[in-house]
């Protein structure tokens, strides 16, 4: 059962545009969301997380989204540049004592010059 | 760098060999995570460490995998007995232990390759 979903495998945006990227979850329980960025033979990395408290989340380029209720989050990157071009990928934990992510199968965002 | 590191990058190995990683979390982090990300799928949970105690493993980590941090700083995850269905990237992440709520930081991951 895959409990982080990204639905879009893919998004080509052109550059100064905005990117909207999309995620929902099932397991009402998930209480902290991230969303990391990946180039291909690298390790993730971290771009902006959102506490399942607040609804928006805003760092430079970067905001996102939380809806509970429809238990969806989306990233909104503002204006597009060609070096956001990687796979994004949208990952929750439900704290506990371990506060192990469980990921989406990642969008591939390409950034059109 | 005082980032998560992690060696080898890249593993070829035959079926059947056993093969080792190591993973250098950031200093001070009390939390080290594995995960393993194949082509076209989400890093997938693994293991985790609180200091050297082992608190969690997945399903996903068979009797052939074995992962340890003996003091608390590195870990490294064994697999005997390689198979095909082993080829992946293995991720290693750190978190600090201070907040319920943390960001993990992730190295830059060992692409196994298993003939």
């Amino acid at each position: 059962d895959q409990q982080v979903k990204q639905n879009s495998p893919s998004l080509s945006v052109q550059e100064g545009r905005i990117s909207i990227l999309n995620c929902d979850y099932t397991n009402s329980m998930f209480d902290y969301f991230l969303w990391y960025k990946k180039y291909p033979a690298e390790g993730p990395t971290f771009l902006i997380s959102i506490s399942s408290i607040k609804d928006k989340n805003e760092d430079g380029r970067f905001t996102v989204f939380l809806n509970k209720s429809a238990k969806h989050l989306s990233l909104h990157i503002v204006p597009s540049q060609p070096g956001d071009s990687a796979v994004y990928f949208c990952a929750a934990s439900n704290g506990g004592a371990t506060n192990k992510l469980i990921f989406g199968t990642g969008t591939l965002l390409a950034v059109q010059p | 760098d005082t980032g998560v590191s992690q060696n080898p990058r890249h593993k070829i190995t035959k079926r059947g060999q056993n093969v080792t990683f190591r993973c250098d979390p950031i200093s001070e982090h009390n939390r080290l995570y594995w995960y393993r990300q194949t082509l076209g799928q989400g890093p997938e949970f693994l293991t985790y460490f609180q200091n050297e105690a082992q608190l969690e493993k997945s399903r996903l980590l068979s009797d052939r995998f074995s992962a340890e941090r003996p003091k608390g700083s590195f870990s490294t995850l064994e697999i005997q007995r390689t198979e095909q269905g082993d080829s992946a990237m293995y991720l290693c992440a750190s978190s600090p232990n201070r907040l319920a709520q943390e960001t993990q930081y992730f190295g830059p991951g060992t692409r196994l390759l298993v003939l």
